[in-house]
């Protein structure tokens, strides 16, 4: 079965700060999605990045770097220079590499508090 | 606004009553999930749709919950006979066949 866990459940940091969100994945499937979700108040699900298993070259995109090593089944979530507005609750999620449903699993999600 | 919408945002039923969800997907997306989500957790899956066609449901979809998708445009969800472990956020997304899930704001339910 497939599983992502998120150990952190709450990170606060102070504005300016760097700051990692940890994921670790469990799949028997050889071929598989990784997906980042950030979730601000408003509910709504906002799609940050889906990286497929054959990948692992790190990603960045402005503040944000991701960091896949399928050695130890892990896809961290690095942001940079922290914003006010980066407060949101941040999920990592996977799927199976398949032609239909896009059923993702979730983790928990870390809550992200950033302070001015 | 073309993104996924969904109404209402919030519902309070007394227990035992029946709730309808309706979602509309973004207008070129064939595929369309249903996820719920209760406080702490992250979203599961419920069920998924290609055009009009209900091609899976989880586990956690009891007899008691139905989706429709007539036409393979917008989609209900209907909750019969709610019971209190019902109360969650029942989101809804969107998606080309090759491309990411756009979520809606969802629906909250609330059952007392």
């Amino acid at each position: 079965a497939q599983k992502v866990t998120q150990a952190q459940t709450e990170i606060s940091v102070v504005e300016k700060e760097d700051v990692t969100l940890d994921c670790v994945y469990e799949t028997r499937d050889t071929t598989y999605y990784l997906f980042w979700y950030k979730q601000p108040p408003s509910g709504e699900l906002v799609f940050l990045i889906r990286r497929n298993s054959f990948d692992e070259q790190n990603e960045i995109s402005g503040r944000y770097s991701w960091n896949f090593q399928k050695s130890t089944s892990s896809f961290n979530f690095t942001i940079t220079a922290s914003q006010v507005v980066d407060s949101a609750v941040y999920f990592c999620a996977l799927s199976e590499a398949y032609q239909g449903a896009q059923k993702l699993v979730f983790g928990q999600g870390t809550r992200l508090t950033i302070n001015p | 606004d073309t993104g996924v919408s969904q109404d209402p945002r919030h519902k309070i039923t007394k227990r035992g009553q029946n709730v309808t969800f309706r979602c509309d997907p973004i207008s070129e997306h064939n595929r369309l999930y249903w996820y719920r989500q209760t406080l702490g957790q992250g979203p599961e899956f419920l069920t998924y749709f290609q055009n009009e066609a209900q091609l899976e449901k989880s586990r956690l979809l009891s007899d008691r919950f139905s989706a429709e998708r007539p036409k393979g445009s917008f989609s209900t969800l209907e909750i019969q006979r709610t019971e209190q472990g019902d109360s969650a956020m029942y989101l809804c997304a969107s998606s080309s066949p090759t491309g990411e899930l756009f979520f809606g704001e969802g629906s909250r339910l609330t059952v007392l």
